[in-house]
């Protein structure tokens, strides 16, 4: 069974850093794009980061590039949110979740449909960030 | 950045009715359009993708349609485990963009 399961998250003042861990199993885990998607309290989805499955490409919506950081351990099964200088607009429950379909090659990692056809999701991990 | 809008926002139905989610993207994303599911407290579910493509697992009763700007989301007849938030999603360009959801209530 494909699982994903979030972890690190908690209060944290504005300004402060906080890594958020996804752990996965079931797939190969090398083979597939990853992705954070955060919920803020009540609203709706919005998608903050992806990663290729080598690790080498990444993407960030405009609100967070600078400041949170994703990277990938493929030896480990291990997707990562590095965030810092956090604000209080950063607080969310972050969702990790998988591309739908691998890629293995250069003639699709940096198109859009092997990172945001998201088919497995973890939990969730919430992120407080308030003083 | 391409910006979706869903509409209703919300709509209340009864068991057994056919439901429509309407989905407009403020430029074409040719069929790049997903569908996903929320329920209270879980994880969002994709259902949908490429605009028509039913998701393993996922009741027939869910159908997608459109390409361009314009996507549909229909089920066919309403189950009590189908109300939940629904959200589209383009997987045209990055930065990927969601929905503001639609509320599926019970009448």
């Amino acid at each position: 069974e494909v699982q994903l399961l979030e972890s690190g998250g908690g209060l944290v003042q504005p300004g402060g850093s906080l890594r958020l861990s996804c752990a996965a199993s079931g797939f190969t885990f090398s083979n597939f794009a990853l992705n954070w998607v955060r919920q803020a309290p009540g609203k709706g989805l919005e998608w903050v980061s992806g990663i290729s499955g080598g690790g080498d490409i990444t993407y960030y919506t405009d609100s967070v590039r600078g400041r949170l950081t994703i990277s990938r351990d493929n030896a480990k099964n291990t997707l990562y949110l590095q965030m810092d200088s956090l604000r209080a607009e950063d607080t969310a429950l972050y969702y990790c979740a998988k591309a739908r379909d691998s890629c293995t090659s250069t003639s699709c990692n940096q198109l859009a449909y092997y990172y945001y056809v998201m088919d497995v999701w973890g939990q969730g991990t919430t992120v407080t960030v308030a003083s | 950045d391409i910006q979706m809008t869903q509409s209703p926002s919300s709509l209340s139905a009864s068991v057994g009715d056919r439901v429509t989610i309407t989905c407009r993207a403020s430029q074409s994303i040719n069929k790049n359009l997903n569908w996903y599911q929320q329920k209270v407290g879980k994880a969002p579910k994709l259902l949908i993708y490429v605009a028509s493509n039913l998701q393993t697992g996922v009741p027939s009763r869910f159908s997608g349609s459109g390409s361009g700007t314009d996507f549909t989301l229909t089920i066919s007849s309403l189950q009590p485990e189908d109300f939940a938030i629904y959200y589209c999603q383009q997987s045209y360009n990055t930065p990927s963009s969601f929905g503001q959801g639609t509320k599926v209530e019970i009448k």
